[in-house]
């Protein structure tokens, strides 16, 4: 089975913070994925991967940025947390290819104050 | 970039019954759908995969078809049981020439199953 694993399920941060979400996924995918949910607004797409150190924006990018060093692992970052990143963020992976299925992670729930 | 629409937003049934969601896309010319549940504060579960070429896809009580042309994914769940209460998202992939861009989400339909 495809296995994502998220780092932490709730986080609580302060204004400003710099804050790292990590993801890692254990069946050598090449595409990983960043989205966040809100009510309302439903998933949107933050960030992707197609390959190591490869980056593209998704719909949402600003205030994020991403960092793949390793193949299984795909870190999305907040330089500057605001409290309108409050947010559930769920990261994704899949083979290569956008005919494959896309497995996801737990999710986390950041709350920033 | 694609628009998915999912009606009902939210639907509550007796246990037992036989019950259809639809997810509705905007440019036909998609590589698949994927039918996910999302139980409260959880990730997504890959449900169904249906191809492009495909007009149905079936697994265990769930039923999912598609018709491209019309722009139209139903999602049939037999015989409903309270373990099946969830939201249910459908999704098309955004290909750009790369590798795979990203999904687009319907906003789901909120199931509630009555014991």
């Amino acid at each position: 089975d495809v296995k994502v694993t998220q780092s932490s399920r709730y986080l609580v941060k302060r204004t400003g913070e710099k804050v790292f979400l990590e993801c890692v996924q254990d069946m050598d995918h090449e595409n990983m994925f960043w989205y966040r949910q809100d009510p309302g607004l439903g998933l949107r797409l933050i960030y992707f991967s197609y390959d190591v150190k490869m980056k593209e924006k998704g719909d949402i990018p600003e205030g994020y940025s991403v960092s793949r060093e390793k193949k299984e692992r795909f870190s999305l970052i907040l330089e500057s947390a605001s409290t309108n990143q409050t947010s559930m963020y769920l990261c994704a992976s899949s083979d290569r290819g956008p005919w494959e299925t896309q497995y996801f992670g737990p999710g986390t729930r950041l709350l920033v104050l | 970039k694609q628009e998915v629409t999912q009606i009902p937003a939210a639907l509550s049934v007796p246990e037992g019954e036989n019950l259809v969601l639809n997810c509705s896309f905007t440019d036909s010319a998609i590589y698949n759908l994927q039918w996910f549940r999302q139980d409260p504060g959880k990730g997504l579960t890959s449900l169904l995969l249906i191809q492009s070429s495909q007009r149905e896809q079936t697994s265990g009580r769930l039923n999912a078809s598609l018709d491209k042309s019309s722009g139209r994914s139903t999602l049939y769940i037999a015989a409903s049981q309270p373990g099946d209460s969830a939201t249910y998202l459908c999704a098309v992939p955004e290909y750009s020439g790369g590798g795979a861009d990203g999904l687009t989400f319907g906003k789901g339909t909120h199931l509630i199953i009555q014991p």
